[in-house]
């Protein structure tokens, strides 16, 4: 039972414009959430989270948007550079248990 | 500071061997984790350890055994393989765990990727 969903395998974007990548979940006990950047052969790293308590968080050219109604939340990338192309995975937790609820990423490629 | 490292970075193991995939933290982080990535599946929680010692499962437990003797190892045991265990596992570390109000990301190693055949 997939808790956390990423309904698009691949993205496609040109250099400088924006990628949305979308993410949504089932269980309304989450309240922190994680969007995690990988690259072939190397293990996820962490890019930026959002508590409940807030609804957007941005780090420089990366922004975590949350719709706790809709259960869903995205991650806004502007501009886009080459160097962004990944595969981008969101995760999930609640406040009691020690695990994190991965989707199955997203792939994305930024065009020259 | 390496961070948290895996050994093998791959391996090919029949069906029935058994192995270690070794992994080390020197971030001196309490909780530690084992997750699995199949193709196009997202990663599944194996095993995790709040602190050396005290270890719990995980979504995806069976056929993997785990201990932690100390803060910074480790290891995940596969006692059986099976072409089902084949996947690339990844171990992780965090100061806090997500119980409680403190949330931190985790930080990953490399992976291990393992073919049963």
């Amino acid at each position: 039972d997939q808790q956390v969903k990423q309904n698009s395998p691949s993205l496609s974007v040109q250099e400088g414009r924006i990628s949305i990548l979308n993410c949504d979940y089932t269980n309304s006990m989450f309240d922190y959430f994680l969007w995690y950047k990988k690259y072939p052969a190397e293990g996820p790293t962490f890019l930026i989270s959002i508590s409940s308590i807030k609804d957007k968080n941005e780090d420089g050219r990366f922004t975590v948007f949350l719709n706790k109604s809709a259960k869903h939340l995205s991650l806004h990338i502007v501009p886009s550079q080459p160097g962004d192309s990944a595969v981008y995975f969101c995760a999930a937790s609640r406040d009691t248990g020690n695990q994190f609820y991965f989707g199955t990423g997203t792939s994305l490629t930024v065009i020259p | 500071n390496a961070g948290v490292t895996q050994t093998p970075k791959f391996r090919i193991l029949k069906i029935g061997q058994s192995m270690t995939l070794q992994c080390t933290q020197d971030m001196n982080h309490n909780y530690m984790y084992w997750y699995r990535q199949d193709p196009g599946m997202g990663l599944k929680l194996i095993y995790y350890s709040v602190g050396a010692g005290i270890t719990d499962k995980g979504e995806v437990p069976n056929g993997y055994n785990v201990s932690r003797s100390t803060t910074e190892d480790f290891p995940l045991r596969l006692e059986l393989a099976a072409p089902s265990q084949t996947s690339v596992y990844f171990c992780a570390s965090s100061i806090y765990g997500t119980g409680t109000s403190l949330r931190y990301e985790q930080y990953f190693g490399p992976g291990t990727r393992l073919t049963v055949t």
